[in-house]
């Protein structure tokens, strides 16, 4: 198993560009998930997914857009980048519900520079 | 609101010494805590989570963490520490009844030899 895939690793936008993150999952986890890290804040969750077709809002979700047409993939778009979305986005799956136990894998992070 | 707190940016620990990072928490039922640890330029990794039952929980790596209802901590802890248990650990709760995942802001771990 490959695990949770994200790409690219590193990205440089200019202020107003579009982008699109990939994250990809093959354990056929149903919950998936978008965070960002910044110094000193921990992460926070952006947008989330219980299934294919199921999105909704997390903690700081302007700005970006997501989509979930299958439950392997779950990409997080940008719509027009800004300097305050400089961050390292983190992907994440779990085996199921947004209520459950189960313990989330991360992806290796896409590191974002907006100009 | 659900919450968690790390009130230590950075510990610093001899190897070979016990090591605790601290964690605090604050939910409205009872809690799902988890513990996880990033090394540098990688994405977090599981260590450890309380669920119910037993107060102390055995985790990867020789960590396990205690579960402590009424002082709402949930403290990550190691007998002997290694070098290479320098990275950043995060603790992060979720509310028994549903709800997002809350991380902390994380603690930087120190080893040195």
């Amino acid at each position: 198993n490959a695990g949770v895939t994200q790409t690219p690793k590193f990205q440089v936008l200019k202020t107003g560009q579009s982008m699109t993150l990939q994250c990809a999952q093959d354990m056929n986890h149903e919950y998936m998930s978008w965070y960002r890290q910044d110094p000193g804040m921990g992460l926070r969750l952006i947008h989330y997914s219980v299934g294919a077709g199921i999105t909704d809002q997390g903690e700081v979700p302007n700005g970006y857009n997501v989509s979930r047409s299958t439950t392997e993939d779950f990409p997080l778009r940008l719509l027009s980048a800004a300097p305050s979305q400089t961050s390292v986005y983190f992907c994440a799956s779990s085996y199921s519900g947004f209520s459950s136990y189960n313990e989330q894998f991360f992806g290796p992070g896409t590191r974002l520079t907006v100009l | 609101a659900q919450s968690v707190a790390q009130p230590e940016d950075q510990v610093n620990v001899a190897e070979g010494n016990p090591l605790t990072v601290k964690c605090t928490y604050s939910v409205s039922g009872n809690p799902y805590l988890f513990w996880y640890v990033q090394y540098p330029n990688r994405g977090l990794q599981f260590l450890l989570k309380y669920i119910t039952g037993d107060n102390l929980v055995k985790g990867s790596y020789g960590f396990e963490a205690e579960f402590n209802k009424s002082q709402t901590s949930f403290h990550l802890k190691k007998p002997s520490a290694l070098v290479s248990d320098s990275a950043l650990y995060f603790c992060a709760v979720r509310d028994i009844g549903g709800g997002k995942l809350i991380f902390g802001q994380g603690t930087e771990l120190s080893v040195k030899p």
